[in-house]
């Protein structure tokens, strides 16, 4: 099976920058996807990582390492519209086809 | 192109009553998914689809079916409703392959109240 553990609320300052980790323990491993969904909205893309190490992109950072199974999202110079749930995801290879598992997501909520 | 589109939007029904949402995308994608997203819960699989004709129980199937009649389609019957499928349904939709990176592209949702 699988499971997926990620903080369930953060709060951070308008300007900072907030990590958001994600542990999981899976059977097989293709791949982390991390994604942001605004209240009533749908979830959209942000990253994806499948190898060890850092991918960047913009503000928003992605850190992966499989052996110890922990994954982050960094978000720099936070914005008021970052206040969101970030829903970490993993792809199981073993499945044959791509469904993601969810972890029940992070309500990030940035401040003044 | 639209993406993937949901219909209803939002639904209210009573107990034992039945409905069907429709799921659509222009994208020309392999595979298709029926999420429901709960408070505290996250998103859980309930049925997904690999291609036309063909689909796979996900982690909630219970007082679920399914059907993929047409590539585009991809239909989420309820054939008596009860409280406890009250939530918010999302359908997504990938590209073929499992190998390489394959981002899943979200409906907006449909929100469904069973009285």
């Amino acid at each position: 099976g699988q499971n997926i553990d990620q903080p369930t609320e953060m709060t951070a300052t308008e300007g900072a920058i907030v990590q958001i980790n994600c542990t999981y323990q899976t059977s097989g491993f293709n791949g982390l996807f991390w994604y942001q969904q605004h209240a009533g909205e749908a979830p959209t893309f942000l990253s994806y990582n499948v190898l060890d190490g850092l991918e960047e992109k913009g503000r928003f950072s992605s850190f992966l390492s499989r052996s110890k199974g922990y994954s982050y999202l960094l978000l720099k110079e936070l914005q008021m519209k970052d206040s969101a749930s970030y829903l970490c995801a993993v792809r199981n290879f073993n499945s044959g086809n791509t469904p993601l598992v969810f972890g029940k997501g992070t309500r990030l909520s940035v401040i003044a | 192109n639209a993406g993937v589109t949901q219909t209803p939007k939002f639904r209210v029904l009573k107990t034992g009553q039945s409905m069907t949402l429709l799921c659509a995308q222009d994208m020309n994608h392999e595979y298709m998914y029926w999420y429901r997203q709960d408070p505290g819960m996250g998103l859980r699989l309930i049925h997904y689809s690999v291609g036309e004709g063909t689909t796979a129980k996900g982690e909630v199937p219970d007082g679920y079916n399914v059907s993929r009649l047409k590539k585009q389609n991809f239909l989420l019957g309820l054939e008596s409703a009860a409280p406890s499928q009250t939530s918010v349904y999302f359908c997504a939709s990938t590209p073929w392959g499992t190998s390489s990176y394959n981002e899943q592209f979200f409906g907006p949702g449909t929100r469904l109240t069973v009285l």
